[in-house]
């Protein structure tokens, strides 16, 4: 059972640029949720989808845009990047309102992007 | 909103010795979780804590929840070398049993073993 993948997993952009990061849950899980992690530091949450809106989101500004698929994959898009965009993006995936109760929050191995 | 504090930032410790990290709340914890991260890749879950005095443990680790579910502590027993990693602590966002599962991470724990 593939637990949850990402794509690509590297890749450099340059300033201006935009660039789409692709992400499959889980099998069974519903909820994708993306976060980025700057170099020596935790992950910050990006935003949340579920049945295919965007449900909650943190402090980003609009250059951060997602989309979740009725197969409840997702991409998230940044446009206009900077150099502070780069970073890693993690994926995760839940099955929604249950984490709590399952303890099943699973990340990817991230997408690690860089911009010149 | 909440924040996490990790400590210690960094931690080397001999190969078969005991450690802690701790991460504290400035907010009650309603769902605590425990990850391991190897060096620029993804989370590995270790254990999920929710409830106030609630201790898990998973192989060599141990991980619990205060009672007054503002601190929590990892523990690890005679440690080994792929122990070595980034340990991160992340809290729920939500106020129920369920969570809305938007997590606030700390900073994260450097782990070293020396041989």
């Amino acid at each position: 059972d593939a637990g949850v993948t990402q794509s690509p997993t590297h890749l450099i952009k340059t300033r201006g640029q935009q660039v789409t990061l692709r992400c499959s849950p889980k099998s069974g899980h519903d909820t994708v949720s993306w976060y980025q992690q700057a170099l020596g530091q935790g992950p910050q949450f990006i935003f949340q989808y579920y049945e295919e809106e965007e449900r909650q989101r943190g402090n980003f500004p609009d250059r951060f845009s997602g989309h979740q698929f009725p197969n409840y994959s997702s991409e998230l898009n940044v446009n206009a990047l900077l150099l502070g965009d780069s970073a890693l993006y993690l994926c995760a995936s839940s099955l929604r309102g249950l984490a709590g109760l399952t303890g099943e929050l699973f990340f990817g191995e991230g997408s690690r992007l860089t911009v010149l | 909103s909440q924040e996490l504090e990790q400590s210690p930032q960094s931690l080397i410790v001999q190969e078969g010795k005991n450690l802690t990290i701790n991460c504290t709340s400035s907010k009650t914890l309603y769902g605590l979780y425990w990850y391991k991260q190897k060096y620029g890749e993804g989370l590995i879950f270790l254990m999920m804590l929710q409830k106030g005095g609630e201790e898990k443990s998973h192989e060599k680790i141990t991980a619990k929840l205060d009672e007054k579910k503002q601190q929590s502590s990892l523990h690890i027993t005679a440690s080994q070398p792929s122990h070595a990693g980034i340990y991160l602590c992340g809290a729920d966002g939500g106020f129920g049993y369920f969570g809305n599962e938007k997590l606030t991470f700390g900073t994260g724990t450097r782990l070293t073993i020396i041989p």
